[in-house]
Order: structure tokens, then C-alpha cells, then sequence
């Protein structure tokens, strides 16, 4: 099915080691996204990419890095890994200038020990 | 920072009820959109609103936005088991070339049968 998927499904890591979470859509979309989620906190950006090529700062980028390889894939990267990065990380793209509605990946459980 | 915040943050309400949740947000909007969460899974969008729009309706669903009052409400008609979820209200609005969405965090729907 056409969609957003994101691997691994769930993951744990010790305090200090890296790992990357990856993220691919077949939707041709331009834009892509990873957001964290926490209990009571709701979805907050972490990084975006406009368009293949392009990277930004979201509002909680401090710890993570991103790659967009190509148009599908956008990668999420943890250096070292603290217990505050323990969340469900989800991957999102849209079609960029004319489309607002986002497509979800299911998500990324990080549990950081 | 959060720009939408859902209220109430829990309903329960029996099959066949209506629900009703809604948003408030800071600043200006190009559009607000309201997406729904099962339980261990990614979010889905459920429908969009034009800052330029009062009222919207799809299927069940109908959305309001007063954007003098900077506030939007869903309503669920006839309510279902199948729509218990988390429902989360997302403002977007422009940022250079990408398309950014800040979300609340989210009112909890339960559906009893």
C-alpha cells in the first residue's frame, strides 16, 4: 500500500549510542518531516525537508541530525542517545506548496536505558 | 511552543452521541486541520480549513473556525465505537517553501457500545 513507512518499529538503546531511524514514502511527496511524541505534549518538529535537497531545523532539533537521500527517504539520526529521547518519533511527507494534509508513517518507539 | 490546544482533554461519551472537541490557537493561520490517532499507530487527516472558511463538513465530521476568537470545534455526529481515538488539532502556516503544521496535544475520544 502506498504510504510512509518508517523502520524499526521499536527500538532500545543504552545512554550514548547512536542509531538511525529511516523513514520512505512512494507518494512522489516534496516535503518530509519527523516529529517526536510525548505523553501530554502532543507532535513537535524536530527537523523538515522542504524538497530533496533541503534540510531545517524544527523546534526541538538539539541531539538529532538528518539526511534526505533522494525524494523518498529521509533519515532521522540520534548521535548519542539520552533517556529524553525516549519517545515515538513518526515520519510524515506532503505534496509540498499545493497540499497541506500530511501522511503519516506508524511511528518509532525509542526507548533510551 | 504548542499553537493549538485541544479541550476537553478527555470525552466519554455513549454510541450514537455526539462529540464535540475544540481548539484554540495563538497566532495568525493560513489553515487548521484536525487529524485522528488509534492507539498505537500514526495520525491520519481527517480534514482541512481555510483561514477564509467558517465551516466545513465531511461525512460525519463538521469543523467550525472563528478566526476572531482564533478557535476551532469538530463535531462527530452519531458517534461510534470505530471513533474512539486521539483527535489533534494542527494550525499551518507558511515557512519559506515548506508547508509547517504545530500541533495540540490532542483530546482523547472513548466511545462506549
Amino acid at each position: 500500500n502506498a504510504g510512509v513507512t518508517q523502520t524499526p518499529k521499536f527500538q532500545v538503546l543504552k545512554t550514548g549510542q547512536s542509531m538511525t531511524l529511516q523513514c520512505a514514502q512512494d507518494m512522489n511527496h516534496n516535503s518530509m518531516y519527523w516529529y517526536r511524541q510525548d505523553p501530554g505534549m502532543g507532535l513537535r518538529l524536530i527537523y523538515y525537508s522542504a524538497s530533496e535537497g533541503t534540510t531545517d531545523k524544527g523546534e526541538v532539533p538539539n541531539g538529532y541530525n538528518v539526511s534526505r537521500l533522494n525524494k523518498r527517504e529521509f533519515s532521522l539520526r540520534l548521535e548519542s542517545a539520552a533517556p529524553s529521547q525516549t519517545s515515538v518519533y513518526f515520519c510524515a511527507s506532503s505534496n509540498g506548496p499545493n497540499s497541506y494534509g500530511y501522511t503519516f508513517g506508524s511511528g518509532t518507539r525509542l526507548t533510551v536505558v | 511552543s504548542q499553537q493549538g490546544e485541544e479541550d476537553p482533554q478527555a470525552l466519554s461519551i455513549q454510541e450514537g452521541e455526539n462529540a464535540t472537541m475544540n481548539c484554540s490557537y495563538k497566532t495568525s493561520i493560513n489553515n487548521l486541520q484536525w487529524y485522528r490517532q488509534n492507539s498505537g499507530r500514526g495520525l491520519v487527516h481527517l480534514i482541512l480549513i481555510r483561514s477564509n472558511e467558517r465551516e466545513k463538513h465531511s461525512g460525519r465530521l463538521r469543523v467550525t473556525l472563528d478566526t476572531s476568537k482564533k478557535s476551532s470545534s469538530l463535531l462527530i455526529t452519531a458517534s461510534r465505537a470505530a471513533d474512539t481515538a486521539s483527535y489533534f488539532c494542527a494550525t499551518g502556516k507558511d515557512s519559506g517553501s515548506a508547508r509547517q503544521l504545530t500541533f495540540g496535544s490532542g483530546t482523547q475520544l472513548t466511545v462506549l457500545p
